[in-house]
């Protein structure tokens, strides 16, 4: 699986769009890009996955650049809830065992008033 | 979304027993869990690959006789930490994948176990 970049940590305002950057620089073309979060002693939620266009849905939107070697997750109006660990996960689409899922150290997204 | 429930959420155990953790699919049905495992400030690490009706398959590093798991139905899967030590605390994530039409199998977690051994 292609690896991420993801800086360490990110501060967002309350109901402001909090924009989380990945790299994914050799990323190939049957993979995707998958983001989960982990609220504090929590298991991870899985939030949106993408291949090629933008996707969005209830809980956020997903970029990602036309090379496919960047992409950014953004939660329209973050809130506090919102205070997590955002990981970006590359992947080939699950078959058996490819379905299990490697996690780097993420980005440490602080909501703040 | 799909739900796992894990059980029990927290275990408090004396150094040198045993201690089984449940992973359930409550709403479909799952060949493939996965077992991690989660030191504080650390990301979650494989341990393991549950399938259903065979032998798991553990990560490099992870003794299979300490961390035994059984995966004997489409929606149940145990993790049992024998004999413990306290350098087995941590906290114990399962999850399991969900095949819907229309969906690429996301992976669904569970709420995670916390073992603390004394």
């Amino acid at each position: 699986d292609a690896k991420t970049t993801q800086p360490p940590s990110m501060d967002c305002a309350e109901g402001r769009a909090a924009n989380l950057p990945c790299n994914h620089s050799t990323i190939s073309g049957n993979e995707y890009v998958y983001w989960y979060r982990q609220i504090h002693s929590q298991g991870p939620q899985y939030i949106i996955h993408g291949l090629k266009n933008n996707e969005t849905n209830e809980m956020a939107s997903l970029i990602i650049t036309e090379d496919r070697k960047s992409s950014t997750l953004i939660l329209p109006h973050a809130t506090l809830r919102d205070t997590a660990v955002y990981y970006c996960i590359v992947r080939v689409a699950p078959t058996g065992t490819a379905s299990k899922l490697t996690f780097g150290t993420g980005t440490r997204l602080q909501v703040t008033l | 979304g799909a739900v796992v429930s894990q059980h029990p959420s927290r275990v408090i155990c004396k150094s040198g027993t045993s201690v089984k953790i449940e992973c359930r699919s409550l709403d479909f049905q799952a060949t493939t869990m996965f077992w991690y495992r989660q030191f504080p400030k650390q990301s979650l690490m494989l341990m393991a690959t549950s399938n259903e009706g065979s032998k798991a398959t553990y990560e490099q590093g992870v003794e299979k006789d300490k961390f035994l798991i059984n995966h004997a139905s489409l929606t149940l899967s145990t993790l049992t930490v024998t004999s413990a030590h306290p350098e087995d605390s941590s906290f114990y994530i399962c999850s399991a994948r969900a095949l819907r039409q229309g969906n690429t199998g996301e992976l669904f977690f569970g709420e995670g176990s916390r073992l603390t051994v004394l």
